[in-house]
């Protein structure tokens, strides 16, 4: 198995444009997480996704942040208008709830807004 | 959340056993204790986990204290590879949406630096 996959890994923008990133989860997973890391605030979750559905999105930051996952296989992470203070690095994870505690991180997208 | 705290760094030789430290004085009785490492410049990467009793897997050992206010991570013999951040993390269950799961959240966890 491939492992969780993200793209771009790097992303540099200027402020006041729109970024999505992307992940592809394990397949057969039906649990999906997105976490953003800074130096300031460490590994933080931003939303959960259970079988497609957004489950608790209580981290999201505010309205310029949006998360989707049409299907299984594929989910994005979109800010719009993005900021200099999203700058950090942006982790999917993927899991099997139910059966398995573990999750499995994909390499991240390092994003920068200049 | 209950939170658990760590030493903010740990050194070690390659080859020694590695004695990594967490108490969490508020941990509830459903509260999984996980450990979660993150290697240099990649995602974290799951260690092991435990309830109760003492756990051993391929990467770890994981010793709970009887009252589980407290667990230990043991590397028997740390590698180069190991260098990394550990954290510690009780995992709770959370309800949303009228669904349960297992939320992960990370402190600021303990640097492991490994000395050849």
């Amino acid at each position: 198995d491939a492992g969780v996959i993200q793209s771009p890994r790097h992303e540099v923008t200027e402020m006041g444009q729109e970024v999505t990133l992307r992940c592809k989860p394990i397949s057969g997973h039906n649990s999906l997480f997105w976490y953003r890391q800074t130096m300031m605030r460490g590994l933080e979750l931003l939303i959960y996704f259970n079988n497609n559905v957004p489950i608790d999105d209580s981290g999201m930051p505010e309205d310029r942040f949006s998360a989707k996952m049409p299907n299984a296989s594929f989910s994005t992470l979109k800010i719009q208008p993005s900021e200099p203070r999203d700058s950090a690095v942006y982790f999917c994870a993927s899991s099997f709830e139910r059966s398995s505690y573990e999750q499995y991180f994909g390499p991240g997208t390092r994003l920068t807004v200049t | 959340d209950a939170k658990t705290t760590q030493p903010n760094s740990m050194e070690s030789n390659e080859e020694e056993p590695v004695h990594l430290p967490c108490n969490h004085s508020t941990i509830s009785g459903t509260d999984y204790i996980h450990w979660y490492r993150q290697l240099p410049s990649q995602g974290p990467e799951y260690v092991i986990h435990g309830l109760t009793s003492n756990v051993n897997n391929r990467m770890a050992s994981l010793a709970i204290a009887e009252d589980r206010k407290s667990s230990t991570l043991i590397l028997h013999r740390a590698t180069l590879r190991d260098a990394a951040v550990y954290y510690c993390i009780l995992r709770d269950l959370r309800k949303a949406g009228g669904t349960s799961y297992g939320k992960l959240t990370f402190g600021q966890g303990t640097i492991l630096t490994v000395h050849p």
